[in-house]
């Protein structure tokens, strides 16, 4: 497909769990966002990787929360030990290298923490 | 910091009439500015942008938006509004930095009445 791609769409996971949030951006783009949009709010920036490097990770809210692209192109969002309060549906986000280029973003992994 | 505000949660407007989704911001430097909008369970699409230029900024789906510096203001518009032009919008500022970081608005909800 031509855009950003999420997986899985829905997860419910029981507090203390770890779960895996995965995206494939568009073939070729450099940059990777990931945002956090809880109910109700605008997205809030979590962490953001050029290639395979994480260049700004002063979103994550805590450290229970990793992101990794280890070769460029598919990433993955970790939490560990999740809490309620992880709720949320979490997007991601790829543009190219090019300045004030947009961000194309996925239909999201909305998380649900019981 | 870089900042966004959306001062309405809802707008509601009728068929056929003009619409008008309101965003101020507030930035150090020049501002980089962007609309996006957000169908249910779907991320965001890019409507539009500002960066430098021409004040009225014409966008896709017959969206424009128009800079106004001395209001700090980037107020989003479309002449005669559709009902399927309900959906969410977001206002967001490039952050500081050399890369696309975007800080969002809240979000208003728009309704269009047929």
């Amino acid at each position: 497909g031509a855009g950003v791609s999420q997986s899985p769409r829905y997860k419910v996971a029981k507090r203390g769990q770890d779960v895996a949030l995965r995206c494939d951006p568009i073939s070729g783009h450099v940059s990777l966002f990931w945002y956090q949009q809880a109910l109700g709010q605008g997205p809030e920036f979590l962490t953001y990787f050029q290639n395979e490097a994480q260049l700004d990770k002063s979103g994550l809210p805590s450290d229970r929360f990793f992101a990794e692209r280890p070769e460029g192109s598919v990433s993955t969002l970790k939490i560990q030990r999740t809490q309620q309060e992880d709720s949320a549906v979490y997007l991601c986000a790829s543009s190219t290298d090019r300045g004030n280029s947009p961000l194309h973003f996925g239909n999201g992994t909305r998380l649900t923490v019981t | 910091a870089q900042s966004v505000a959306q001062p309405e949660d809802q707008v509601n407007v009728a068929e056929g009439n003009p619409l008008t989704v309101k965003c101020t911001y507030s930035v150090s430097g020049n501002p980089y500015l962007f609309w996006y909008v957000q169908y249910p369970n779907r991320g965001l699409q890019f409507l539009l942008k500002y960066i430098t230029g021409d004040n009225l900024v014409k966008g896709s789906y017959g969206f424009e938006a128009e800079f106004n510096k001395s209001q700090t203001s980037f107020h989003l518009k479309k002449p005669s509004a559709l009902v399927s032009d309900s959906a969410l919008y977001f206002c967001a500022v490039r952050d500081r930095g050399g890369y696309n970081k975007l800080i969002f608005g809240a979000g208003t909800r728009l309704a269009v009445h047929p």
